[in-house]
């Protein structure tokens, strides 16, 4: 069974700062996806970013990158200039591909506090 | 914006009653999951439907869960009967494909077990 670890409950960092969450997970498939996805206090959560395995490049959305290592199972999340709407739960989250079930396995989660 | 609708947002209910909770995906989204995060806990899934069939139901204590999906639109998973380890956020997702399209997902419902 696949396994997803964010060893940091909880980060913290001043506005504007850059901040790195961990993640590795365990798997035995080649092709996979895996997911970071943020859960603000009370709303829904909502998807940050995504990269497939088969890709070498890490995927980029405006202040949020990845640091995909697929040998050694690591799957970092990087927010730049860290806003107050940053402040939330990360979940890191990994699927299957290829058609069959795909639903997510998650992590326990790092809640990211953001200092003014 | 379409979003994936929840109901009820919260729920209190007594040991060894039933519960059911209700969810109405994006429209023309095929695949529903549901999903149970516990407090301080990432989500697990619990059933994963296409359409009206179920693709896993893996994890979905079987016992005294249930799902179904009908019509491949709206869906509903019960509990019967509730135990205190049940307490829990019931979050339902719906993407558009199976293949990894992103999974928006609903605000949840709050369960509390007494």
């Amino acid at each position: 069974a696949q396994t997803v670890t964010q060893s940091q409950p909880e980060m913290s960092v001043q506005e504007a700062e850059t901040v790195t969450l961990s993640c590795t997970y365990d798997t035995s498939e080649s092709d996979y996806y895996l997911f970071w996805y943020k859960q603000p206090p009370s709303r829904q959560m909502i998807l940050v970013i995504r990269q497939e395995a088969y890709k070498q490049q890490n995927a980029t959305e405006n202040r949020f990158s990845v640091n995909f290592q697929k040998a050694a199972k690591s799957f970092s999340l990087k927010i730049s200039d860290s806003q107050l709407g940053d402040a939330a739960m990360y979940f890191c989250a990994y699927s299957l591909g290829g058609g069959g079930a795909d639903g997510l396995t998650f992590g326990k989660g790092t809640h990211l506090i953001i200092q003014p | 914006e379409a979003e994936v609708a929840q109901s009820p947002r919260y729920k209190i209910t007594e040991k060894s009653q039933a519960v059911a909770f209700w969810c109405d995906p994006i429209s023309g989204h095929a695949t529903l999951y549901w999903y149970r995060q516990i407090l301080g806990q990432g989500p697990e899934l619990l059933v994963q439907f296409q359409d009206e069939s179920v693709v896993d139901d893996s994890q979905l204590p079987k016992d005294r869960f249930s799902a179904e999906r009908l019509k491949g639109v709206d869906s509903t998973l019960k509990i019967q009967p509730a135990e205190l380890g049940d307490s829990a956020m019931y979050l339902c997702a719906s993407s558009l494909e199976r293949l990894n399209t992103e999974a928006f997902f609903g605000q949840g419902t709050r369960l509390t077990v007494v």
